[in-house]
């Protein structure tokens, strides 16, 4: 079965460093998604990616996070500035249409900000 | 507004028994779709079904059966004779029609004791 692919499976990183977070999603999947689950909490969705372009946003995902899929196979969550805040298991997701298509996410990276 | 609902955060049941976790969910749309997704202790996120909104027939798969009920905007899942390898956090989401992004409940912890 095919596999959304993420690394690293785990970083830690001092407060204040940037940290990139790479995905390589199912290949005939369209759209790509990140959502974040700290500790003991609910998985929440940060951001959507279609056709090289966000197509929605949650309030988390301000200026301080960025997406790309510079080469077109990995797909990247760029963080800048870490706060111990954002301590929290990543999970890069990926479907092939839009609502109702089934969402496959990756195994996680976790981040840990020191 | 919390479109999600997982009122049982935890059930501890012993090998074998059934095991029923709710999950209610609110949303004015008349079409979308409701998952639930398995989280083993090793934190990958495990899709086990989709149902869309106009397919209230009950779904076995398995140990696994989910009963979905329109009239009471519950989408129920059954694991029947529990084996320790249930073990995980279970969360139940919702997509809109139209929308990127799944919205997950709480989730609830169930714990298989040998």
């Amino acid at each position: 079965e095919p596999e959304v692919t993420q690394t690293p499976s785990h970083q830690v990183t001092q407060m204040g460093q940037e940290v990139i977070l790479r995905c390589v999603p199912i290949s005939n999947h369209l759209y790509f998604y990140w959502y974040r689950q700290i500790l003991g909490q609910k998985v929440e969705f940060l951001v959507s990616f279609y056709n090289n372009e966000i197509s929605e946003k949650s309030e988390i995902f301000d200026d301080q996070f960025s997406v790309e899929r510079p080469d077109g196979s990995n797909f990247t969550l760029k963080i800048r500035s870490t706060k111990l805040e954002d301590s929290a298991m990543y999970f890069c997701a990926t479907s092939r249409g839009l609502s109702g298509n089934t969402i496959y996410f990756g195994e996680g990276s976790w981040l840990t900000v020191v | 507004a919390q479109k999600v609902t997982q009122a049982q955060t935890e059930i501890s049941v012993v090998e074998k028994e059934d095991v029923t976790l709710d999950c209610v969910y609110e949303t004015r749309d008349t079409t979308y779709y409701l998952f639930w997704y398995k989280q083993p202790p090793s934190g990958e996120l495990v899709f086990l079904i989709r149902r869309n909104s106009f397919d209230e027939q009950n779904e076995i798969s398995g140990r696994y059966s989910w009963n979905f009920q329109k009239s009471t905007s519950s989408f129920n899942f059954t694991i029947t004779a529990s084996q320790v390898v249930d073990s995980a956090v279970y969360f139940c989401a919702l997509s809109e029609a139209g929308d990127y992004k799944l919205s997950f409940g709480a989730g609830t912890t169930v714990t298989v004791r040998a």
